[in-house]
């Protein structure tokens, strides 16, 4: 079956580094995809991974294993603005539809 | 850049009534738009796959008879819920690939619909 798993909250201090997991199973693998989405709100693209490695975009990177089935967002300098949904999602192959994860909520203290 | 506008962006209506929503792409041609459902706290939940021209493919568990999907042209596509009851309110999201683009979804704003 498809199965997409990442942690359901986190928590992490302004100005800090968090490291958000993602792992899945799926029939099939057309990229990984970061979005971002605020409360109440469309999610937004953060990033994409088809090859193995770490893909950085200012203060985001993101990072990808496809034999482990295995990704991360990586989140520096952390701004109070980051509190937001993250979803990790899996292309399919033969379209363009995603398979979603849940989403890990991220809560920024002062 | 690849804009998606959705509209309305909150509608409330009375039980049994149809809504409809309208996802357009603003700067680029859309051959496939697809359509999302989000309760609060959970993830999207893909409805189905809008193809320019032709019947839309709808998910496992989707009515369609319930929820009508038109895609008439290259840059809009309707999603109308039928009939409307409360346990369809929900945050309805469209979404859609700009042709030349590395399979990046944009998304609507999105629709909140608040059935009474």
């Amino acid at each position: 079956g498809q199965n997409i798993d990442q942690p359901t909250e986190m928590t992490a201090t302004e100005g800090a580094i968090v490291q958000i997991n993602c792992t899945y199973q799926t029939s099939g693998f057309n990229g990984l995809f970061w979005y971002q989405q605020h409360a109440g709100e469309a999610p937004t693209f953060l990033s994409y991974n088809v090859l193995d490695g770490l893909e950085e975009k200012g203060r985001f990177s993101s990072f990808l294993s496809r034999s482990k089935g295995y990704s991360y967002l990586l989140l520096k300098e952390l701004q109070m603005k980051d509190s937001a949904s993250y979803l990790c999602a899996v292309g399919q192959d033969s379209n363009y539809q995603l398979i979603w994860g849940a989403g890990t909520k991220l809560i920024i203290k002062p | 850049g690849a804009v998606v506008s959705q509209h309305p962006s909150w509608v409330i209506c009375k039980s049994g009534t149809s809504v409809k929503i309208e996802c357009r792409s603003l700067d680029f041609q859309a051959t496939t738009m697809f359509w999302y459902r989000q309760f609060p706290k959970q993830s999207l939940m893909l409805m189905a796959t809008s193809n320019e021209g032709s019947k839309a493919t709808y998910e496992q568990g989707v009515e369609k008879d319930k929820f009508l999907i038109n895609h008439a042209s290259l840059t809009l596509s309707t999603l109308t819920v039928t009939s409307a009851h409360p346990e369809d309110s929900s945050f309805y999201i469209c979404s859609a690939r700009k042709p030349a683009g590395a399979n990046v979804l944009t998304f609507g704003a999105g629709s909140r619909l608040t059935v009474l």
